[in-house]
């Protein structure tokens, strides 16, 4: 079957750095997305990454290494507006995106 | 603004009512889907349409009827539904289908809750 594993809940500091790692097993491979989701909104697109190694775009970096099966979410400087729900998505073989269930993020002052 | 709205953003129904969602994109975009959202679950895709055509139903139950009258409006009919429906109900929108960068963009959802 295809899984996608990331954590239920992490808390970190305001200012401070967080990872959210997220392991998958899927059929196929062509790509694998991260999505914010505030409580009640819509998720919103953060990253994508289809090759090995990291994107960085200003506070959040992405990265992935498909051999491993393991992508992570590094989000720096972390501020309040922060705290959201972060999901991570796989594109399998059909093109299907295949959801983890989400890590919540709680930030502390 | 995502350029995705959806239509109520909250429902409360009965499991004998029959009320519809309606979801709108703004984007020009060819492919629309449904997904369900639980808590602490994964998002689970319901219904995908490419132009109109439907391409995927996930083994959705037949009390979930979608509809899609042209490339940017969705409709998703319910019937008869049951208390383990309650949930958030995600519309989304892409440019394509079958492709790997194919960024979804999301309406805000409408919370359903079945007494």
């Amino acid at each position: 079957g295809q899984n996608i594993d990331q954590p239920t809940e992490m808390t970190a500091t305001e200012g401070a750095i967080v990872q959210i790692n997220c392991t998958y097993q899927t059929s196929g491979f062509n790509g694998l997305f991260w999505y914010q989701q505030h409580a009640g909104e819509a998720p919103t697109f953060l990253s994508y990454n289809v090759l090995d190694g990291l994107e960085e775009k200003g506070r959040f970096s992405s990265f992935l290494s498909r051999s491993k099966g393991y992508s992570y979410l590094l989000l720096k400087e972390l501020q309040m507006k922060d705290s959201a729900s972060y999901l991570c998505a796989v594109v399998d073989s059909n093109y299907q995106l295949i959801w983890g269930a989400g890590t919540k993020l709680i930030i502390k002052p | 603004e995502t350029g995705v709205t959806q239509t109520p953003r909250h429902l409360v129904m009965g499991m004998t009512n029959k009320k519809s969602l309606k979801c709108e994109q703004h984007l020009g975009h060819n492919a629309m889907y449904w997904y369900k959202q639980s808590a602490k679950k994964p998002l689970e895709l319901m219904f995908v349409y490419n132009f109109k055509e439907q391409t995927e139903n996930n083994s959705v139950p037949s009390r979930f009827s979608p509809e899609c009258p042209n490339s940017s409006h969705l409709f998703l009919h319910l019937h008869t539904l049951q208390p383990e429906d309650s949930a958030l109900y995600l519309c989304a929108s892409s440019q394509d289908i079958n492709t790997g960068a194919n960024e979804q963009f999301f309406g805000p959802g409408t919370r359903l809750t079945v007494l």
